[in-house]
């Protein structure tokens, strides 16, 4: 199985702040990762596939990056409705994995 | 846009079947463009994907269940069911069902979840 490991596991930051996530692969797959959005109580929301591509609909201030082992996901200018666990998964390979989560917090 | 709906106990005994049922709006279980996907997340803990169905009856399930788990389709339901037998308290979890765009990626619908419990 591919491990996901994502860094930090818990963040606090200001409004308007840059916030970055890491998403480190146990192995290397491509560019085969998603970044979810999960708000307490409520189902996970698609915000980026392909590493990189912003789902339809989803606000400019989030991006990812990267490729092969290690990623990246950003909020640009982070906002009060940002606040939300995010988390990674990779679908190079089954079983589909996903990272432990980074809860985002206001400080 | 999909539109996934989960159904079931909340309550299984320890050893017995968990079983849920998704019903399904806005498309079709005959379409080729979707994985019918479960996922579950214990209590205060990260996501799990259990498994997959694609039509016309692929399945794809995560080993660490594999010998336990069961999903199936009913297409004149368009509803998609998940069993899980032998089931012990390291069950508990918030199940969702969600589909998976093959022409795209990502799970991107998602049922709003159903908590099933694991207790006597």
């Amino acid at each position: 199985d591919t491990q996901m490991t994502q860094s930090p596991s818990s963040l606090s930051a200001s409004v308007g702040d840059r916030v970055t996530i890491t998403c480190q692969a146990s192995q290397d797959i491509k560019k085969f990762l998603v970044w979810y959005q999960q708000k307490p109580g409520k189902a996970p929301k698609l915000l980026i596939y392909d590493a990189s591509n912003l789902e339809t609909g989803v606000p400019s201030r989030f991006s990812g990056s990267g490729s092969g082992t290690t990623f990246t996901f950003t909020i640009s200018s982070l906002q009060p409705e940002d606040i939300a666990t995010y988390y990674c998964q990779q679908y190079d390979n089954l079983p589909l994995t996903f990272g432990g989560g980074t809860k985002v917090q206001i400080k | 846009q999909v539109q996934l709906q989960e159904s079931g106990p909340g309550l299984v005994k320890p050893s017995e079947t968990l079983s849920l049922t998704c019903t399904v709006s806005g498309a079709s279980l005959t379409s080729t463009n979707f994985h019918w996907s479960w996922i579950r997340q214990p209590p205060g803990r990260g996501l799990e994907w259990v498994g997959y169905i694609s039509y016309p009856g692929r399945t794809n399930y995560n080993p660490s269940l594999k010998s336990r788990v069961k999903i199936s389709v009913a297409t004149s339901k368009n509803q998609f069911s998940l069993n899980l037998t032998s089931v012990t308290p390291a069950d508990t979890a918030v199940y969702f069902c969600a589909t998976w765009t093959v022409s795209q990626a990502g799970f991107d619908s998602w049922g709003q979840g159903t908590l099933v419990s694991v207790s006597s």
